[in-house]
């Protein structure tokens, strides 16, 4: 079974400028979720969707960032414009349903300049 | 206010010295308890699931405990590969968030 697959894996950019990470969750999860987490923390919530629909996105910057999961499948997160605070992994993760294991992908490392 | 405590923040073993590190949370109602293993520059691996106070999961060297406030991750005999950060999230009732403990990153030395 292939895992949650994520692009690009590394990515440096300057303050200001627009960044956007993509990710394919296991076949079948219905149940998408964004993290961020900083070096030396634990992955912190951002947006979490069950098919296309949000079911919680109370910690995401919503004046920067934006998330969508057309179809209810693929997922793109995006930032715009960067902070320097934003430099941080970014994991996405998929679980068959809601409040099940979660199954994370190997992650974006954002580095804001 | 949902928060979950991971202790110590770092530890080093050497090959073979049994320890046990700690995950309380204060929660207003717990749904479930996950401990993941994270390798540097890799996505949490799922270890165990606890529902309830009293349940024990094991997995070759790692054990799992839950009690009513908090739960343990027993290491019996860790070797050099057992090298990771382990990380505790909670589910709580009512909502369908995982709230995830800042971890422990353990070292253990040949």
């Amino acid at each position: 079974e292939a895992g949650v697959a994520q692009s690009p894996r590394y990515k440096i950019i300057e303050k200001r400028q627009s960044v956007a990470f993509w990710c394919n969750p296991i076949s079948g999860h219905a149940t998408l979720y964004w993290y961020q987490q900083i070096l030396g923390q634990g992955p912190k919530l951002l947006i979490q969707f069950q098919n296309n629909g949000v079911v919680d996105d109370s910690q995401l910057p919503k004046d920067r960032f934006s998330a969508e999961r057309l179809k209810g499948v693929d997922s793109t997160l995006k930032i715009q414009p960067a902070k320097l605070e934003d430099s941080a992994v970014y994991l996405c993760a998929s679980s068959p349903r809601l409040i099940d294991t979660q199954y994370f992908g190997p992650g974006t490392r954002l580095t804001v300049l | 206010e949902d928060q979950v405590t991971q202790s110590p923040e770092a530890l080093r073993l050497q090959e073979g010295e049994s320890s046990s590190l700690n995950c309380s949370y204060t929660v207003s109602g717990l749904r479930g308890l996950f401990w993941y293993r994270q390798d540097p520059g890799k996505g949490p691996e799922f270890l165990f699931t606890l529902y309830s106070a009293g349940e024990e999961k094991e997995k070759e060297r790692l054990k799992a405990t839950l009690t009513k406030k908090e739960s343990f991750l027993h290491i019996t005999a860790p070797k050099p590969e057992d090298s990771a950060t382990y990380l505790c999230a909670v589910t709580t009732s009512g909502t369908y968030k995982y709230i995830f403990g800042t971890g422990t990153r353990l070292k253990v030395l040949a």
